[in-house]
């Protein structure tokens, strides 16, 4: 079946230095591709998105890119801050109705 | 958090129990659906609506049911409760964009 594939698992990152998440998709009809910030006892929340028409949005310290031909797409962080600490999803979608979702990445920042 | 409630919002229950956890939302959302969290997982799709009385399965059904005759409330049965059930459930709405969906608080379920 259809899959997206998240790395790292963890990722652990100083305060102010950078932090990247990689995803991997294999449904060539993915067209949206959001991605979530989940903190403790939460619900995942929207953070930034993408769509296949575009290969780079940035939102002050975030950005992602997305390589359509390679099927994969990154979220970066910038200038971390504690924070920024939270479990992040990435999402595949050929319209919303049906969206696949990574596996998730922990990030620790330290102070 | 796109105006969506789910209840309760903790519980533990014993070994083939029914269960019904309820999503509630306020937007008139056509699109609702049910996730299940587990570590290692991410959220793997259970049930979803398009419309009232209108449902398909998802991923991970089995031992699942879900009900929607209004509008606003979509409800998830576990018909009898298994350990393997135990986990966190969140119901999401697809936004009127029509592709980004928004996830309620969660239910945190406990089979013992």
């Amino acid at each position: 079946g259809e899959n997206v594939e998240q790395h790292p698992s963890t990722l652990s990152v100083q305060e102010g230095d950078s932090a990247v998440i990689k995803c991997t998709y294999s449904d060539s009809a993915s067209n949206y591709f959001p991605w979530y910030k989940q903190e403790l006892g939460k619900g995942p929340q929207l953070i930034i998105d993408i769509r296949s028409n575009v290969g780079e949005k940035k939102d002050q310290r975030i950005a992602v890119t997305l390589n359509k031909t390679a099927k994969h797409f990154s979220l970066h962080i910038t200038e971390t801050q504690p924070e920024d600490s939270a479990v992040y999803f990435c999402a595949a979608s050929t319209g919303g109705f049906k969206t696949i979702f990574g596996a998730g990445t922990r990030l620790f920042v330290k102070a | 958090d796109a105006g969506i409630t789910q209840s309760p919002r903790h519980k533990v229950t014993e070994t083939g129990t029914p269960v019904t956890l309820r999503c509630h939302q306020t937007e008139n959302h056509r699109y609702m659906y049910w996730y299940r969290q587990d570590p290692g997982h991410g959220l793997r799709l259970i049930h979803y609506s398009y419309g009232v009385k209108d449902t398909d399965k998802g991923e991970v059904s089995d031992g699942y049911s879900v009900s929607r005759s209004k509008t606003e409330d979509f409800l998830l049965t576990l018909e009898s409760a298994t350990s393997s059930q135990t986990s966190v459930y969140f119901c999401a709405i697809l936004g009127q964009g029509a592709d980004t969906q928004y996830f309620g608080p969660g239910t945190r379920l406990t089979v013992l």
